[in-house]
């Protein structure tokens, strides 16, 4: 079974370009999440979808940052325009819903390193 | 709003010895509490899994407690070896998200 899928793995730009981020769940996983992890740190998260609805995105910078996940499967992260700070990894994951026997495991992709020039 | 710590922040052992490292969380009201690996340039891998209502589970060499009563849990890992070698983070569960420490970057020496 394949595991999440991120694209690109690496990406470079300068500052004020877009960029954007593509994550693909483990099938049948419900809910997706994005997280930040800057260097030395634990990941934080950005948004959690439930299927398509966004049930928390209270740590999403909604002034460049913008994220979908319009059927409820892959999911797009996307930053216009990037800032030096934006330099990180950044990492999805996914889980299955919560139906019955729900243990709230997480499984994560390889993440997308963002590097701001 | 729960915080999530793991001391050391490093920790350089040789190889063959018993490790444990340690993660405490400030807010003992959590459905579980998972370990990861993360590899230099990786993603995270899911080591174990605790439910709230377990002490503890085990995977191989690797043994993880959980004690909510005093906000801890520890990760026993056995005859540890150079392929240890990693960042080790504990991540609790609250009502809706995952809280994650810092980690633990454990050098395992041949």
């Amino acid at each position: 079974e394949a595991g999440v899928v991120q694209s690109p793995r690496y990406k470079i730009i300068e500052k004020k370009q877009p960029v954007a981020f593509w994550c693909n769940p483990i099938s049948g996983h419900n809910t997706l999440y994005w997280y930040l992890q800057n260097l030395g740190q634990g990941p934080e998260l950005l948004i959690r979808y439930e299927n398509e609805e966004a049930v928390d995105d209270s740590q999403l910078p909604k002034d460049r940052f913008s994220a979908e996940r319009l059927k409820g499967v892959d999911s797009t992260l996307k930053i216009q325009p990037a800032e030096l700070g934006d330099s990180a990894v950044y990492l999805c994951a996914s889980s299955t819903g919560r139906t019955k026997g729900w243990t709230g495991e997480l499984f994560f992709g390889e993440g997308s390193r963002l590097t701001v020039l | 709003k729960q915080e999530v710590t793991q001391i050391p922040a490093a920790l350089s052992v040789p190889e063959g010895e018993n490790l444990v490292l340690n993660c405490s969380f400030t807010d003992s009201a959590i459905y579980n509490l998972q370990w990861f690996r993360q590899d230099p340039g990786k993603g995270l891998t899911s080591l174990l899994l605790i439910q709230s209502s377990q002490r503890e589970q085990t995977s191989g060499r690797l043994n993880a407690s959980l004690d909510k009563s005093s906000g801890r849990s520890t990760l026993y890992i056995a005859a540890s070896q150079p392929g240890d070698s990693a960042t080790y983070l504990c991540a609790t569960r609250g009502a809706q998200k995952l809280v994650f420490g810092q980690g633990t970057r454990l050098t395992i020496n041949p």
